[in-house]
């Protein structure tokens, strides 16, 4: 069955520095692949979206990025703010596109 | 902004009690969803609706549970009779199209069992 392995400690960065998060994943072949944030409490936001054909992803102060030889996405917050600080989520499409699949999700706190 | 309304936002019910927990997606939507998140692990599919009926489900999703879209607006998940362990967050979410598309999400009903 599929695994997906976000970082699995906390990551506390000062701001202005870039966040990079990374998102692994094994037996699986996704087409597509989000990243999702969310506070406590609170459902997840949509981020940002990439498919398997496209490498990297911008918004804003967001990248996201795409290797599907690896399989692994990395997501990048630049110029990081405490209002940053949250729980990161990536999430595959699933092969029927009837479903995500989440990772445990990595904490981020942004450090003023 | 158009968004994901879920009610009620907290509910508590005893043990083997029904109960049934309510969404509205976005009006143009017509993919729609239930996860649920256990309390401090991963957000976990329930089930995904499209054109009145179940696309897919998980295996959590065994003869308890339910959903239903009885009018053109609403999306409710049912549980026939609750357990412990069904207690979660449970998120409702809705997309425009299946493929890939962003998810929206309802920011939650948090069922606790007793």
């Amino acid at each position: 069955s599929q695994k997906i392995e976000q970082n699995s400690e906390a990551l506390n960065i000062q701001e202005g520095k870039t966040a990079t998060l990374t998102c692994n994943y094994t037996n699986y072949s996704p087409a597509y692949l989000q990243w999702y944030r969310q506070d406590p409490g609170r459902g997840p936001v949509f981020l940002l979206l990439i498919r398997e054909n496209e490498k990297e992803k911008r918004k804003e102060r967001l990248k996201v990025t795409f290797d599907t030889t690896l399989k692994q996405s990395l997501f990048h917050i630049t110029a990081s703010q405490p209002a940053d600080s949250a729980t990161y989520l990536c999430a595959l499409l699933s092969n029927t596109g009837n479903q995500f699949y989440f990772g445990t999700g990595t904490s981020l706190t942004v450090i003023p | 902004e158009p968004e994901v309304t879920q009610t009620p936002s907290h509910q508590v019910t005893q043990m083997g009690q029904e109960v049934i927990l309510r969404c509205v997606p976005i009006s143009n939507h017509l993919y729609f969803y239930w996860y649920r998140q256990i309390l401090g692990q991963k957000v976990e599919f329930l089930v995904s609706f499209y054109n009145n009926e179940i696309s897919e489900k998980s295996e959590i999703f065994d003869d308890q549970f339910s959903v239903e879209r009885p009018d053109g607006s609403n999306f409710t998940l049912k549980i026939r009779s609750t357990k412990l362990e069904d207690s979660a967050m449970y998120f409702c979410a809705s997309s425009v199209d299946r493929t890939g598309a962003e998810a929206f999400f309802g920011q939650g009903t948090r069922l606790t069992v007793v």
